[in-house]
């Protein structure tokens, strides 16, 4: 099992450039999440999925898009690049809903800067 | 004033020591409080999880919450230089997807 992978680990874009983060997971979980951790600032919430083709938006979902068409992949766009948007995403599943949701695997994260 | 206050440190103390973490909140409808813990560059990881009030311990750790206070703790005891890491604090106010994450502590055990 390799649990929650990401893709890349590392990047940095030019203002205005878009790029898909890419996460995988292979617990066959069904919920999945994407979050931002900027220093000193704790997890945000971008984006979050309850099942293949079903996704809403979460706390600060402004530039970003997701979507679901599998269990197993949840990419996120970044589209029209922002220094704001310098941050580390982390992607995550959980099981499904009550307790198990509580359990949420990370990612391994991806290290973005917009310059 | 942010939902759920964190103080980041860092914390140093020496290898053996009991160690206090704490975080506060705002919102009552807080029920479910999780513990994270998150090593440099790896994503955070479940460590305890707490329902409403009420200590619960496992192995050297203990999570305890205080909900008249909205204050939650972990402590952990014989403290490990492995144990070195950022602590984070989650809570949610129902059975749903949604937590609330404090900023995180960042803990040193020194051997």
């Amino acid at each position: 099992n390799a649990g929650v992978t990401q893709t890349p680990k590392f990047r940095i874009l030019k203002i205005g450039q878009s790029m898909t983060l890419q996460c995988t997971q292979d617990m066959n979980h069904n919920y999945m999440y994407w979050y931002r951790q900027d220093p000193g600032m704790g997890l945000k919430l971008i984006y979050y999925s309850v099942g293949a083709g079903i996704t809403d938006k979460g706390e600060v979902p402004n530039g970003y898009n997701v979507s679901r068409s599998t269990t197993e992949d949840f990419p996120l766009r970044l589209e029209l690049a922002a220094p704001s948007q310098t941050s580390v995403y982390f992607c995550a599943s959980s099981l499904g809903a009550g307790r198990s949701s509580y359990e949420q695997y990370f990612g391994p994260g991806t290290r973005l800067t917009v310059t | 004033q942010k939902e759920v206050e964190q103080d980041p440190g860092p914390l140093s103390v020496p290898e053996g020591a009991i160690v206090s973490l704490n975080c506060t909140y705002s919102n009552s409808a807080f029920q479910y409080f999780m513990w994270y813990r998150q090593y440099s560059r790896k994503g955070p990881e479940l460590l305890m999880y707490t329902y409403s009030s009420g200590n619960k311990e496992d192995g050297r750790f203990t999570a305890q919450v205080d909900k008249s206070s909205k204050y939650i703790s972990l402590f952990i005891r014989d403290s490990q230089p492995s144990d070195s890491a950022t602590y984070l604090c989650a809570m949610s106010a129902r059975s749903n997807y949604q937590l609330i994450w404090g900023a995180g502590t960042k803990l040193i055990i020194k051997p």
